[in-house]
């Protein structure tokens, strides 16, 4: 069974819609994150949060806004939304968030914007 | 700022053949390398870690080790097998305080029984 859950698994979207992408783990992490992988980059780090509290925020844009409503839950709120914006979007999470420490990733919500 | 190259995109090999997979990086201090497997439709998965010159980390058959001279943290596996068909990530640890990660572009692996 996954151990971090992310929903949907596909989602498309309008230009200018809003989304909300749903992610929860259920291995006892108190650290979780938000990865993108846009086609012909690399996997690229956007937020990081320890114990619901925001530790790292590497997304130029306001438009994308992480939600933490329960301790094992990190959602992602994406507004506005851009072709660009198009790629598969991981969770992640790890024990406490501590520096270095092993990654566990969900399955990815691949998002299209037509 | 702190970067990884892998230099091979792609690699295709048959079944027991060997496997080096170069990844070189670029940053200040000491960071710990990572590499990380992707199979088709799912997340990355941790392989191993080193975190000081000269460790050697290692997983499943594959090892890397840690070199601050040379900024790098190859991959290699004696004998590939078709399973291990699959995206390789070398990436460093980039967080001053969390389990933030630089990853490579990956590298496609593909084994021909």
């Amino acid at each position: 069974d996954p151990k971090i859950i992310q929903k949907p698994k596909y989602l498309v979207a309008v230009t200018g819609s809003e989304k909300i992408l749903i992610c929860e783990q259920y291995l006892g992490h108190n650290a979780m994150y938000w990865y993108r992988q846009s086609a012909k980059k690399p996997l690229e780090f956007m937020f990081s949060y320890s114990y619901q509290k925001l530790m790292d925020n590497q997304t130029a844009s306001s438009r994308f806004q992480p939600q933490s409503s329960k301790k094992n839950h990190l959602d992602l709120q994406i507004t506005a939304l851009k072709p660009d914006d198009s790629a598969t979007y991981f969770c992640a999470s790890s024990q406490t968030g501590a520096k270095n420490e092993r990654l566990f990733f969900g399955h990815g919500t691949k998002l299209s914007v037509l | 700022g702190d970067s990884v190259t892998q230099t091979e995109g792609q690699v295709a090999l048959s079944e027991e053949d060997f496997l080096t997979i170069h990844c070189n990086y670029s940053a200040s201090g000491y960071p710990a390398l990572f590499w990380y497997v992707q199979y088709p439709g799912e997340g990355p998965q941790f392989l191993f870690r080193a975190s000081r010159d000269k460790e050697k980390g290692s997983s499943r058959g594959f090892e890397a080790t840690y070199n601050k001279e040379t900024t790098s943290f190859h991959l290699q596996k004696a004998s590939v097998q078709e399973s291990d068909s699959a995206v390789y990530y070398c990436a460093l640890g980039t967080g001053a305080n969390t389990g933030k990660l630089t990853f490579g572009h990956g590298t496609i692996l593909r084994v021909h029984p």
